[in-house]
């Protein structure tokens, strides 16, 4: 099976409000990801944890606050949003990091829209 | 330079027909990796087919191919019998052996008419 699950769905929130996106794998991998896509646009990567320590932070803004808490879970804390930030927010996780095999093959969630206004 | 490119913005394919979504890319890496992913318009990434550059054999998975011309830097998705349900955005991907990015080309739409 190779499910992600990410809640919640969609998202509206305002500039000055906190939120949490969260992100869930039961398929024993050891690397997550971050991304955010707009439309018609393929994802950026923003996050990277590979066996639960941050691996890759592409510059993304303070903002965004990634954790993960156990090997299954990854959150992504969001605070003083700016309307630009609105987007497609894509989990995905993978078997392995850092190789070069099929097992890198990231499997990504259903997504988040997120709103911010 | 693109890592990555997809030449076709929009594609349509009669149902039941085949179709070639192209991908080129680029690398001076020899070891690395090439993923199709197709994305409805629900959002979800869905992975369709892996190829490893030292993979003897081009990679198959039911319906989807990939015809990989590894001397022209090409890994293009053949998807045969079309059917209403693949209408979709197609990304290409690649992974270098060194490095950490997953580059993403700028997709295809896939337009399925019946």
């Amino acid at each position: 099976d190779t499910e992600v699950t990410q809640t919640p769905k969609h998202l509206v929130m305002g500039m000055t409000n906190k939120k949490s996106l969260k992100c869930e794998q039961h398929m024993g991998h050891r690397a997550m990801y971050w991304y955010k896509q707009k439309a018609k646009k393929p994802p950026e990567l923003m996050f990277v944890y590979s066996y639960e320590k941050l691996s890759i932070n592409e510059s993304v803004p303070s903002r965004f606050s990634p954790e993960c808490p156990n090997s299954s879970l990854l959150n992504l804390h969001l605070h003083a949003l700016q309307p630009e930030d609105s987007a497609l927010y894509l989990c995905a996780s993978s078997q392995a990091w850092g190789g070069l095999t099929k097992q890198e093959t990231q499997y990504f969630g259903p997504g988040t829209r997120l709103l911010v206004l | 330079a693109q890592k990555i490119t997809q030449t076709q913005p929009g594609m349509f394919v009669q149902e039941k027909e085949a179709v070639t979504l192209d991908c080129t890319y680029d690398t001076s890496d020899p070891s690395y990796g090439l993923f199709w992913y197709k994305q409805p318009s629900s959002g979800e990434m869905i992975f369709l087919i892996y190829q490893g550059s030292y993979d003897q054999q081009n990679a198959t998975e039911g319906r989807y191919s990939l015809n990989f011309q590894k001397a022209r830097k090409s890994a293009n998705l053949v998807i045969s019998a079309s059917q209403l349900g693949d209408s979709a955005m197609y990304f290409c991907a690649m992974r270098e052996g060194t490095g950490n990015q997953f580059y993403f080309g700028t997709g295809t739409s896939l337009t399925v008419i019946p």
